[in-house]
């Protein structure tokens, strides 16, 4: 089945230390995004990659970046986490971009 | 700047009762709206979407309705069952160009046999 995969689904990180979460899909969709979403808020996009091209979003912290090797992954670098940063990341494709988006099961991030 | 809100954000209720739950937001210059599903520790589900220039769309126990000019969607669920629990999200999409989903915080619906 075409599915966006994330790895891994839990997490565990120290304050500070760099983390690299993982998304593919095998939708070959062009769009990929990612959105962070904490207890009880709504999900929030950080950025989106259209193809190779990267939007961030303007209120997203610098200390979050991405990377898209290729069509099938892209990855969310948090430099130095902080505890505020604990959440669910969610990672979503798009065919085309806009509205019809397909999320992963996302990865739930712990900073201690 | 675009803000949705969802009311209740909590929902308990026995099953086989009819539930609405709300979702309002503050520009009424929307492309879409859309419910989405969200299990714990899950993704989202994309449940029914509505255009712009539609009032309402259904899927089997599921009816939403949009009224764009009040700013106001609603869900309707009909003869709740415990597999219902879970998160109910709306989201908003600003315009036909634009890659952005806003998401309302959620109600979270919890159906008790």
């Amino acid at each position: 089945d075409a599915m966006v995969i994330q790895n891994p689904r839990y997490q565990v990180t120290q304050f500070g230390k760099p983390v690299t979460l993982s998304c593919s899909q095998t939708l070959n969709h062009n769009v990929m995004y990612w959105y962070q979403q904490k207890s009880s808020q709504a999900p929030k996009l950080l950025f989106h990659y259209y193809d190779k091209d990267f939007n961030n979003e303007a209120d997203t912290p610098d200390n979050f970046q991405s990377r898209r090797p290729n069509t099938s992954f892209c990855f969310l670098d948090i430099r130095s986490p902080g505890l505020g940063d604990a959440a669910m990341y969610l990672c979503a494709t798009s065919p085309q971009g806009g509205f019809d988006q397909n999320f992963g099961p996302g990865t739930r991030l712990l900073v201690l | 700047k675009q803000e949705v809100t969802q009311i209740p954000a909590a929902l308990s209720v026995p099953e086989g009762e009819n539930l609405v739950l709300n979702c309002s937001f503050t520009d009424s210059a929307i492309y879409n709206l859309q419910w989405f599903r969200q299990d714990p520790g899950k993704g989202l589900t994309s449940l029914l979407l509505i255009q712009s220039s539609q009032r309402e769309q259904t899927s089997g126990r599921l009816n939403a309705s949009l009224d764009k000019s009040s700013g106001r969607s609603t869900l309707y669920i009909a003869a709740s069952q415990p597999g219902d629990s879970a998160t109910y999200l709306c989201a908003v999409t600003p315009s036909y160009n634009t890659d952005k989903l806003i998401f309302g915080t959620g109600t979270r619906l919890q159906v008790f046999p």
